[in-house]
């Protein structure tokens, strides 16, 4: 079975301070894992994924296999980031997306 | 191009009625797949249609049932509604049947089980 863990429902910083979204996992095969974002009123939409190795609006993700995590993370956090997270886990046949229960992000001024 | 499109967007239904939800795939898109987020969770897998053939299931009872047509549109039905079917209901279009490819997101139908 896979699971995907987010420990915080809420994280408040202000804006210019550096955020970690923490993510956990559990999968027997080999994972591909995401980030998701909801900003206020609008779809849930890809942010990022970790084959790509790329940063997006200056948030990285660096999967740990040895800690099972995948923590988002950027270093300086401006107001537009406030929005809700899910961290999400594909399985290895590629059909199925186990998320996590998000985290809020707010971040104020 | 034309985004993942769910009608209708909002839904009241009593418990033991039936349920039909819709959702467009994204032009180019042949893979649907369905989501149900209930309040303050992540969305929940339910099944993946790929050519109009479901294409895998999440933990869900056999009165959760969807359909693929060959435009690639598909629908979710839900029977004998339960109290606790309350929630949003989401579908994802991508371009390949398990190949990996990023799953873009519909705006959700918001279905209430009185």
């Amino acid at each position: 079975a896979q699971r995907v863990t987010q420990p915080e429902k809420l994280l408040s910083v202000f804006k210019g301070a550096p955020v970690e979204l923490k993510c956990n996992y559990s999968y027997s095969g080999s994972p591909e894992l995401f980030w998701y974002v909801q900003y206020s009123r609008q779809r849930l939409q890809l942010l990022l994924r970790h084959i790509s190795r790329e940063s997006i609006k200056g948030f990285t993700a660096d999967l740990n296999k040895g800690e099972t995590s995948f923590h988002l993370k950027k270093p300086f956090a401006q107001e537009e980031d406030s929005a809700m997270y899910y961290c999400a886990l594909r399985n290895n046949a590629g059909n199925m997306l186990t998320f996590g229960g998000g985290t809020r992000l707010m971040v104020k001024p | 191009e034309t985004g993942v499109t769910q009608s209708p967007t909002h839904l009241i239904k009593t418990r033991g009625q039936q349920v039909t939800l819709r959702c467009s795939s994204q032009s180019g898109h042949n893979t649907v797949s369905w989501y149900q987020q209930a309040l303050g969770q992540g969305p929940q897998f339910i099944f993946q249609y790929y050519r109009e053939e479901e294409n895998g299931r999440g933990n869900f009872p056999p009165r959760f049932s969807g359909l693929q047509f060959p435009n690639y549109s598909s629908e979710l039905n839900v029977n004998a509604l339960e109290l606790d079917d309350s929630a949003l209901y989401l579908c994802a279009s991508s371009s390949a049947g398990g190949g990996g490819e990023t799953q873009y997101f519909g705006p959700g139908t918001r279905l209430l089980v009185l």
